[in-house]
């Protein structure tokens, strides 16, 4: 079955610096790639997704791109700012899986002021 | 519309009792799911359910069952809880096949088992 690797577990960066949160997947006929991210105590909440016929897809200061061949895709945030602060999780889903996905297993970012 | 609602938010139970969490969406989603979530990790499916009448298994089914008797409803069973059970439980919900991929979640119910 499918398996997600997500890395690192904890990223901590500068105010203002950018951020990449990497995941790699083993199922090449997984589909579509989202990311939620989850603050402290809160349900996630998708933030950006993108689909395998696309290779990276943006929205504002946050993108992700997708490397289909080797199997992995990354979270880029730009420019963070505090409330970026949180649990961001990526997940894979299969065609043929009745939409389940499986989730990595999280990265806490942490802005330093 | 409220949305995915999860109840109750918060119980602790003693190790052997029984419970159900319910859960209601009010977007006719077609498609439910059960995740549980420890301390720490990501999300592990337990159960899901792809319309009235129809559930399956997820990857953690052990020491749970569910029923789908309405489009609305999903309610999650524990019986015989364990410690191991300990977790925080969140119900999701997407419209459709093919009308997008965002999972609608609940608050969550944290359920601590002593």
């Amino acid at each position: 079955g499918e398996n997600v690797e997500q890395h690192p577990s904890t990223l901590s960066v500068q105010e203002g610096d950018s951020a990449v949160i990497k995941c790699t997947y083993s199922d090449s006929a997984s589909n579509y790639f989202p990311w939620y991210k989850q603050e402290l105590g809160k349900r996630p909440q998708l933030i950006i997704d993108i689909r395998s016929n696309v290779g990276e897809k943006k929205d504002q200061r946050i993108a992700v791109t997708l490397n289909k061949t080797a199997k992995h895709f990354s979270l880029h945030i730009t420019e963070t700012q505090p409330e970026d602060s949180a649990v961001y999780f990526c997940a894979a889903r299969h065609a043929q899986s009745n939409y389940q996905l499986i989730w990595g297993a999280g990265t806490k970012l942490i802005i330093k002021p | 519309n409220a949305g995915v609602t999860q109840t109750p938010k918060f119980r602790i139970l003693k190790i052997g009792q029984s419970m159900t969490l319910q859960c209601a969406q009010d977007m006719n989603h077609n498609y439910m799911y059960w995740y549980r979530q420890d301390p720490g990790m990501g999300l592990k499916l337990i159960y899901y359910s792809v319309g009235a009448g129809i559930t399956d298994k997820g990857e953690v089914p052990n020491g749970y069952n569910v029923s789908r008797s309405t489009t609305e409803d999903f309610p999650l069973r524990l019986e015989l809880a364990a410690p191991s059970q300990t977790s925080v439980y969140f119900c999701a919900s997407i419209p459709l096949a093919g009308a997008g991929g965002e999972l609608f979640f609940g608050e969550g119910s944290r359920l601590t088992v002593l």
